[in-house]
């Protein structure tokens, strides 16, 4: 969905490394996410935000921190990145005010830790 | 949260009708039903929900009995664009749907 734009698209990095991946978004919704995505094992929870002040914790934060600059950006960091963080990461947003809680995503960032 | 089960993978020949099964005996009261469609490399998109008897829209039909504790997603006459996975989830109404996608199922459309 072009509402929901992630940066960057592919990225190879070394472990140890810092890297933080950005997603924004121009739907005007206040929730956000961030999902990895394994071979074989769906989506996976990483971390979740209400509001800007709202971060939450998913599955799967152990060696995650999160970022909410503002409404529309919601940024994913591995402080220290490893091997088995090799994945492709989605972020998604959705609107508070419907009963559906459908919810957008962008178009992935494939990062590989060598 | 309810937990979903459904077909790993399901091979269907083009213009043929698919219907993926997909239980949650655990459903709630105020649970949803939802689907997602992830097609490779892409991230997933919202195709239906229901709660209730039938539902259908441009994309599929949803069919959800009585008893709510399974759902059945059709999609008719598939192409060759259908090849995707297929998520079943369900989904809490109200406050934060926490939800959960699992491995889905992976539809395989052939010529």
């Amino acid at each position: 969905d072009a509402d929901v734009t992630q940066t960057p698209r592919n990225r190879i990095t070394k472990t140890g490394k810092r890297i933080m991946l950005e997603c924004s978004q121009t739907k005007g919704h206040d929730r956000m996410y961030w999902y990895r995505q394994d071979p074989g094992l769906g989506l996976r929870l990483i971390y979740y935000s209400f509001d800007v002040k709202d971060i939450n914790k998913g599955e799967i934060s152990d060696g995650y921190s999160v970022s909410r600059q503002a409404q529309a950006k919601f940024s994913l960091s591995l402080e220290s990145a490893i091997p088995n963080q090799t994945a492709l990461y989605f972020c998604a947003t959705s609107d508070r005010g419907t009963v559906y809680n459908e919810q957008f995503f962008g178009p992935g960032t494939r990062l590989t830790v060598l | 949260l309810a937990k979903t089960t459904q077909p790993i993978s399901m091979d269907s020949y083009e213009g043929q009708e698919v219907n993926i099964t997909c239980s949650h005996n655990n459903i709630a009261t105020n649970d949803y039903i939802t689907w997602y469609q992830q097609f490779p490399s892409q991230g997933p998109r919202f195709i239906i929900q229901g709660y209730k008897t039938k539902v259908t829209n441009e994309v599929a039909s949803l069919f959800i009995p009585a008893d709510r504790k399974s759902s059945t997603l059709s999609l008719p006459r598939v192409s060759l664009s259908d090849t995707a996975v297929y998520y079943c989830l369900v989904v809490p109404s109200g406050g934060y749907q926490k939800v959960t996608f699992g491995t889905g199922t992976k539809l395989q459309v052939i010529p």
